[in-house]
């Protein structure tokens, strides 16, 4: 069974709006990692929250996590066309957290 | 990922033949991952690698084999397809020599496989 799941499985919006992804996990984790993948092409790493960290920000991206709720968000702010993909969390486990565990993912579409 | 490489990026086989899929990667990792990926769902880690002499199954190992010939090279079998084998499979790397990686993935573009 998966680890993380997705919330919402897909998210429609224009551009200029904000989007935002939520990710619930089962287990404690050392990490949590949100990916990009564009249609049937290979994940692409975007950032890293640490299971001490409560808060993270990469250009337009703002991730939260929250360790008690087990739960994490992914905002992008001014969305564009091109942010177009679907968007995973992936778990690093407390034990075992050289390998990740990939939730089912929100499928993302930002309309011009 | 240019520094990940797959091969073949697309396979159409039938039922009950051998296929190998491959993976090359010139980042120097220690650490390679093969993944399948339904659609609808996330990736599914089939067997992971942390070093040459290192094999490890994931979640869903039955059916699949691999082998690491070299560090740059991890290699995926599937001994005879089953059409519930149609994927799409993802080859993924990680380097361990610095603590602060934090296994951060890089993965190749994917093979589509068929098996009819």
């Amino acid at each position: 069974s998966q680890q993380g799941e997705e919330d919402p499985q897909a998210l429609s919006i224009q551009e200029g709006e904000n989007a935002t992804m939520n990710c619930s996990y089962k287990t404690s984790i050392n990490n949590l990692q949100w990916y990009r993948q564009n249609s049937g092409r290979g994940l692409v790493h975007l950032i890293l929250i640490r299971s001490n960290e409560r808060e993270k920000h990469s250009g337009r991206l703002r991730v939260t996590l929250d360790t008690s709720k087990k739960s994490s968000s992914l905002l992008i702010t001014a969305s564009r066309a091109a942010d177009t993909a679907s968007y995973f969390c992936a778990t690093g486990l407390v034990r075992g957290y050289n390998k990740l565990i990939f939730g089912a993912g929100t499928r993302l579409a930002v309309h011009p | 990922d240019a520094d990940v490489t797959q091969t073949p990026r697309n396979r159409i086989t039938k039922t009950g033949k051998r296929i190998m899929l491959e993976c090359s990667q010139t980042k120097g990792h220690d650490r390679m991952y093969w993944y399948r990926q339904d659609p609808g769902l996330g990736l599914q880690l089939i067997y992971y690698s942390f070093d040459v002499k290192d094999i490890n199954k994931g979640e869903i190992s039955d059916g699949y084999s691999v082998s690491r010939q070299a560090q740059a090279k991890f290699s995926l079998s599937l001994e005879s397809a089953i059409p519930n084998q149609t994927a799409l499979y993802f080859c993924a790397t990680s380097d361990a020599r610095t603590a602060s990686s934090y296994n951060e993935q890089f993965f190749g573009p994917g093979t589509r496989l068929t098996v009819l």
